[in-house]
């Protein structure tokens, strides 16, 4: 059964504490993705990946931290230092074939809440 | 990527075609329209994409204009499990773009 997972599925954490988001997926894609969503907002993107080990920022990569060690994980880390974590988190990937047009997969989402 | 205008929410009855719009009037030649949509609280899914060519599968159908300046999204029978936020992108082809979601259109389908 093949698919993104994301979990928790809720997370909540003190403030000042880094936390970090777990992306799995078994698609077998190249390319991955974290976006944010906040109440009533489209999403914007965090980090992207295209390859193992290797990323780049989003339109919103101050606070945030990724890795890309295997193809199959992309974790992301809230660090203290973003000013509001508390959102829905949506991981994603792509089958990343240069010139396809290709749609992305969402995971289920993480909503963390910041207290 | 082009930007895209959508209207913020639409009602549809349960069983009815539903029809989203969106205008995409600085749309390049080489760019792509997609459709997502996004249930309250969980991921996007991907429904289609075209590029001028009508396009249909099993969840719609997407009607790009000749001008490809707009386009509209169709559920031929809506019934209440797509009631949804709906998003459409315009994007050009390449690995690992990212997709730009504005706010959507919400559809409510009521029965």
């Amino acid at each position: 059964d093949g698919g993104i997972t994301q979990s928790p599925k809720y997370l909540f954490r003190k403030e000042g504490q880094n936390v970090t988001l777990s992306c799995e997926q078994n698609l077998n894609h190249d390319a991955m993705y974290w976006y944010r969503q906040d109440p009533g907002q489209g999403l914007r993107l965090i980090y992207y990946s295209q390859i193992v080990n290797d990323f780049q920022k989003g339109d919103i990569a101050e606070g945030y931290s990724v890795s890309r060690e295997k193809k199959e994980s992309f974790p992301l880390t809230v660090t203290s230092a973003q000013k509001n974590p508390t959102a829905f988190y949506l991981c994603a990937s792509s089958d990343g074939l240069a010139g396809v047009e290709v749609e992305q997969y969402f995971g289920p989402g993480t909503r963390l809440t910041v207290t | 990527d082009a930007k895209t205008t959508q209207p913020p929410s639409m009602d549809c009855a349960e069983g009815r075609a539903a029809n989203l719009p969106c205008n995409h009037s600085t749309i390049s030649g080489n760019e792509y329209v997609y459709w997502y949509r996004q249930i309250h609280s969980q991921g996007p899914q991907y429904i289609i994409h075209g590029l001028k060519n009508n396009e249909t599968n099993e969840m719609a159908s997407l009607i790009i204009t000749e001008d490809r300046k707009s386009s509209t999204l169709i559920l031929p029978h809506a019934t209440l499990r797509d009631t949804a936020v709906y998003y459409c992108i315009v994007r050009a082809p390449g690995s690992a773009r990212q997709l730009t979601f504005g706010s959507g259109t919400q559809l409510t389908v009521l029965p």
